[in-house]
């Protein structure tokens, strides 16, 4: 079974620190992704990466980045929290196009963050 | 621009009885979709999915519809049972384009009443 894992469950920081979020897979996967989940809003990508080293922009990467510096491992980095970063963030993990032929992803449980 | 948008943010159904959650999308080069659930405090779990080559997809007591003239997918659930009450997210992929990455739809959350 996928394992994903994330570094805390529940985290609570003032406005302006920098938050550090850790997630690590167990099954060799390529691809690595960062969500936040809000409500009515569904789930957004915030970065992604296909390699270590290798980072792209999802649909809201403002405030956020992101560390790639081993493969089962993906960091995403928030610079100087404020209190819209407020929510559940959630980290996925996935083979690459070739390995499967689909892009099933695979979710860690989740950090709740709140922003005070 | 919301290319998934699932309609209804919110179901109830009796136990035993069917459950229909909808999902409509624009991007008509969406190849693959899947159907996430997720409970209060955790990641989401996949459930099932189905490629833009065929038009259904079964696994007990799911099964996914697809219509891509409609642009239309539904996850049928038959019997529902409590435990099945969480959030359901649909998601797509157009899997040559955009390889990897998934678009989410906004979630229904099912209940489900003894």
């Amino acid at each position: 079974d996928v394992k994903v894992t994330q570094s805390s469950r529940y985290l609570v920081k003032r406005t302006g620190e920098k938050v550090f979020l850790e997630c690590v897979q167990d099954m060799d996967h390529e691809n690595m992704f960062w969500y936040r989940q809000d409500p009515g809003l569904g789930l957004r990508l915030i970065y992604f990466s296909y390699d270590v080293k290798m980072k792209e922009k999802g649909d809201i990467p403002e405030g956020y980045s992101v560390s790639r510096e081993k493969k089962e491992r993906f960091s995403l980095i928030l610079e100087s929290a404020s209190t819209n970063q407020t929510s559940m963030y959630l980290c996925a993990s996935s083979l690459p196009l070739g390995g499967r032929g689909t892009d099933t992803q695979y979710f860690g449980p989740g950090t709740r963050l709140t922003v005070l | 621009d919301q290319q998934v948008k699932q309609n209804s943010p919110s179901l109830s159904v009796q136990e035993g009885r069917i459950s229909i959650l909808n999902c409509d999308y624009t991007n008509s080069m969406f190849d693959y979709f899947l159907w996430y659930k997720k409970y209060p405090a955790e990641g989401p779990t996949f459930l099932i999915s189905i490629s833009s080559i065929k038009d259904k997809n079964e696994d007990g007591r799911f099964t996914v519809f697809l219509n891509k003239s409609a642009k239309h997918l539904s996850l049928h659930i038959v019997p529902s049972q409590p435990g099945d009450s969480a959030v359901y997210f649909c998601a797509a992929s157009d899997l040559y384009n955009q390889g990897g990455k998934l678009i989410f739809g906004q979630g229904t959350e099912l209940s489900v009443k003894p």
